[in-house]
């Protein structure tokens, strides 16, 4: 069956623009997240959803970063004002219950310029 | 706060071996923990998910096995081969809000 789906798979942008990543998680599965992946570290966790609503989104980075979930389907992880920082790969991973494995997307490559 | 240690960082073995990958975590409370693969450019792959009642979980030739009380979980791979090459990483479960503490990966390299 279909795994979960996140595009773009690249995306490069300037300094200060905004951009959205979309995830499109397996379906039936009711909790989704996000997290992102810099070169040589382990992925870090931003914002973790429980159908629609964002249970807990202690990692996110500050107020530039945002995401949704309206219909508890897809959801979109928003960057303001994008910084060279902000460059990693942004995982995102859905699971249909706390007791299963994660099922993690192939992600989407930011560079910020 | 939970941390998690891999150990060895990067590991190059011939073909046919057996090998051990370490994983170790400060704090026993553990709802349960998760072994991934990453291979390059991709996402991550659940090898196997060990609950924090279980002793060990089984999947082919991959064997992971869960010490709470000393913070350690193994990942046993039986005759490797080439295409076993990528990343291993394993993350803790805290619970309480799901969100995974990630290790930093064991980069194994299996030669033909």
């Amino acid at each position: 069956g279909a795994g979960v789906s996140q595009t773009p798979s690249n995306k490069v942008t300037e300094k200060g623009k905004y951009v959205e990543l979309r995830c499109d998680p397996i379906s039936g599965h009711t909790a989704l997240y996000w997290y992102r992946q810099s070169l040589g570290q382990g992925p870090e966790f931003l914002i973790y959803f429980q159908g629609t609503g964002a249970a807990d989104d202690s990692g996110l980075p500050n107020d530039r970063f945002f995401a949704v979930r309206p219909e508890g389907s897809v959801s979109t992880l928003k960057i303001q004002r994008t910084e060279r920082g902000d460059s990693a790969v942004y995982l995102c991973a859905s699971s249909p219950d706390r007791d299963s494995p994660l099922h993690f997307g192939n992600g989407t490559r930011l560079t910020v310029t | 706060k939970q941390e998690v240690t891999q150990i060895p960082a990067a590991l190059s073995v011939p073909e046919g071996e057996n090998l051990v990958l370490n994983c170790s975590f400060t704090d026993s409370a553990i709802y349960n923990l998760q072994w991934f693969r990453q291979d390059p450019g991709k996402g991550l792959t659940s090898l196997l998910l060990i609950q924090s009642s279980q002793r060990e979980q089984t999947s082919g030739r991959l064997n992971a096995s869960l010490d709470k009380s000393s913070g350690r979980s193994t990942l046993y791979i039986a005759a490797s081969q080439p295409g076993d090459s990528a990343t291993y990483l394993c993350a803790v479960n805290a619970g309480n809000n799901r969100k995974l503490i990630w290790g930093l990966g064991t980069s194994l390299a299996v030669n033909p």
